[in-house]
Formats: C-alpha cells, sequence, structure tokens
C-alpha cells in the first residue's frame, strides 16, 4: 500500500544548490503532479504530467524543471536554488476522467539558507 | 482562470456538534468538481469527498456531506457529530485533478 513515494522527507540546501525531488507511484496513474504549500496558503501546481513524456507548466514554474522518467516516476529540479523556494513539495498522481481525486505523497520539506 | 476561495481562517466547533465550512468557486468550465481534503498536523493530504457539477444530489461521505449550490457557486463542507480527531486544516478544490486550484484552507479545531 505505498501509494505515491516522495524522498526526501527533509532537505536544507544553501542558495544556488541543486537538488532533485524524487517521487514514484505504484497506482498505475498516468497523470502526475508537483505542487508547493507555502504558509497560510493553498497548494500551487508547479508542474504536472498527464502522460509519460509529456509534462505542462503549472500556476508556479519558474525556477523548476521535471522530468517524467517513466509512468511510475515524476521528478522535480531546483537548479538553483534561492530562499523564496522554502515550502513543503507534495507529489500527486490521479486517474484519467472527472470525479477521481489526486492521491498525495508525505510531502518534502525543504528549506532555503 | 478558476478560482477558489476560503473565507474562514479557522473555526472553532464544540466536540459532538456539526459545523460548515466554506468554499465559493469560479470557473467558466460547464463540467466541473470540487474536492475536499483533510491535512492534519502531520502534514498528509486526504482526500475527503467530492462533488461533480452535474450530480443531482449532494455528496456524502459517513459524517461528511458537501452542500453544493451550484447557482450561488458553493461547495460547502458540513461535518456531523464532530470529533477531536477532526481539527485540522481543510482545503476546498477544484475544477478538476489534473488542474487542481486549492483554497487557502480553513483550520478547524474541535474543543473538549
Amino acid at each position: 500500500n505505498a501509494g505515491v513515494t516522495q524522498t526526501p522527507k527533509f532537505q536544507v540546501l544553501k542558495t544556488g544548490q541543486s537538488m532533485t525531488l524524487q517521487c514514484a507511484q505504484d497506482m498505475n496513474h498516468n497523470s502526475m503532479y508537483w505542487y508547493r504549500q507555502d504558509p497560510g496558503m493553498g497548494l500551487r501546481l508547479i508542474y504536472y504530467s498527464a502522460s509519460e513524456g509529456t509534462t505542462d507548466k503549472g500556476e508556479v514554474p519558474n525556477g523548476y524543471n521535471v522530468s517524467r522518467l517513466n509512468k511510475r516516476e515524476f521528478s522535480l529540479r531546483l537548479e538553483s536554488a534561492a530562499p523564496s523556494q522554502t515550502s513543503v513539495y507534495f507529489c500527486a498522481s490521479s486517474e484519467e476522467g472527472a470525479g477521481t481525486e489526486a492521491f498525495f505523497g508525505q510531502g518534502t520539506r525543504l528549506t532555503v539558507v | 482562470a478558476q478560482k477558489i476561495t476560503q473565507t474562514q481562517p479557522g473555526m472553532f466547533v464544540q466536540e459532538k456538534e456539526a459545523v460548515t465550512l466554506d468554499c465559493t468557486y469560479d470557473t467558466s468550465d460547464q463540467s466541473y468538481g470540487l474536492f475536499w481534503y483533510k491535512q492534519p498536523s502531520s502534514g498528509e493530504m486526504i482526500f475527503l469527498i467530492y462533488q461533480g457539477s452535474y450530480d443531482e444530489q449532494n455528496a456524502t461521505e459517513g459524517r461528511y456531506s458537501l452542500n453544493f449550490q451550484k447557482a450561488r457557486k458553493s461547495a460547502n463542507l458540513v461535518i456531523s457529530a464532530s470529533q477531536l480527531g477532526d481539527s485540522a486544516m481543510y482545503f476546498c478544490a477544484g475544477p478538476s485533478a489534473r488542474q487542481l486550484t486549492f483554497g487557502s484552507g480553513t483550520q478547524l479545531t474541535v474543543l473538549p
């Protein structure tokens, strides 16, 4: 019953460093997403992938890149981390069709100093 | 553009009482849906309930029900018989899983 697995759970970066957040799902979902959650705000979509090999920008894509490695895995890369990217990052996946909820990973708490 | 508005940053309810969390939305889509998620202090996102725009009856899932008023563009979550474990952040989101837009959330505190 793994569902959506994110790694790492916590990370501290220095400004300018790079890192990749990993996400994998075992529910055979076509669609995968990356969100960020900042204090006092709901989740905001960074990027999403409707199927293997496709990615699209969401509401806040600047400073991020993504890779849909295969149907299971969707990674988020910060090339040059900035303090404004301090946030909690959630990966999610869903089936196609109306009424299908998104299943979320446990989140990654990222601090950029 | 889609917009989800939750106007109650915080709510208090007495244990065993019912509480309504407000959500209004704005969308130009003809077919859409609204989701409610719960986020406890541990941080995970838990799906609670869904209502589609063409569903004729309000959705219910156990103690959760959705008061959906299409003309008012509102999709309020009603929690009946509140329990201490209901204390959490609640998010309204829509209009579809592929392009979920979240509201800013309501922090619910259940008092013993």
